[in-house]
């Protein structure tokens, strides 16, 4: 099995707004990422955690706050976002750090 | 800046014809490359992984990789319409834990 599962599906949120995006795998996997996907764009590296620590971060704005409360859960907290930060974000799993990574089906966020 | 390249498209393919698609990368250390299909709207899925030079094949899928040259290919035998998405060539960077450099992708649109 190689589900990773992400909730919600969909979001709309104003720039005040707090709201959580989950993430949620049970194939073992010690590594989770966060992605974020505009239109006609690759995804984009947001955050990486391994053994539950984050062990990159690429430079992403603190009104992206992720958390990982055990192995299984990625959670990515929203805080005072813009229109910009409209997209698709992915969750991805891996094994390892050299390991193929499994998408999740994403959540289309739509900051208004 | 390490680079994935890839042919955006469309590439406009023939049903039942073979589809080609190329990606060149150039972090010279990479050892891992992986091919995801993502139609529109949707997350990425994994189609093929491949870590030795050589061919692979799943199916209609065959990946080939050539680390001297330092390019990866993924030929689509028996093209249906339900393959028409974008390919996205991946390769995982030697240097950075765990993350994946993707290409922009290629737009393939199989016609009846």
């Amino acid at each position: 099995d190689t589900e990773v599962t992400q909730t919600p599906k969909h979001l709309v949120m104003g720039m005040t707004n707090k709201k959580s995006l989950k993430c949620e795998q049970h194939m073992g996997h010690r590594a989770m990422y966060w992605y974020k996907q505009k239109a006609k764009k690759p995804p984009e590296l947001m955050f990486v955690y391994s053994y539950e620590k984050l062990s990159i971060n690429e430079s992403v704005p603190s009104r992206f706050s992720p958390e990982c409360p055990n192995s299984s859960l990625l959670n990515l907290h929203l805080h005072a976002l813009q229109p910009e930060d409209s997209a698709l974000y992915l969750c991805a799993s891996s094994q390892g750090r050299i390991n193929t990574q499994y998408f999740g089906p994403g959540t289309r966020l739509t900051v208004l | 800046q390490k680079e994935v390249e890839q042919n955006s498209g469309p590439l406009s393919v023939p049903e039942g014809a073979i589809a080609s698609l190329n990606c060149t990368y150039s972090d010279r250390g990479s050892q891992s490359f992986f091919w995801y299909r993502q139609y529109s709207g949707k997350s990425p899925e994994l189609i093929m992984f491949i870590y030795s030079n050589g061919d692979k094949e799943d199916g209609r899928f065959t990946a080939q990789l050539n680390k001297a040259s330092q390019y990866v290919s993924l030929l689509i035998r028996d093209s249906q319409p339900s393959d028409s998405a974008t390919y996205l060539c991946a390769v995982a960077l030697t240097d950075s834990w765990g993350k994946l450099q993707f290409g922009a992708g290629t737009q393939v649109v199989v016609t009846p």
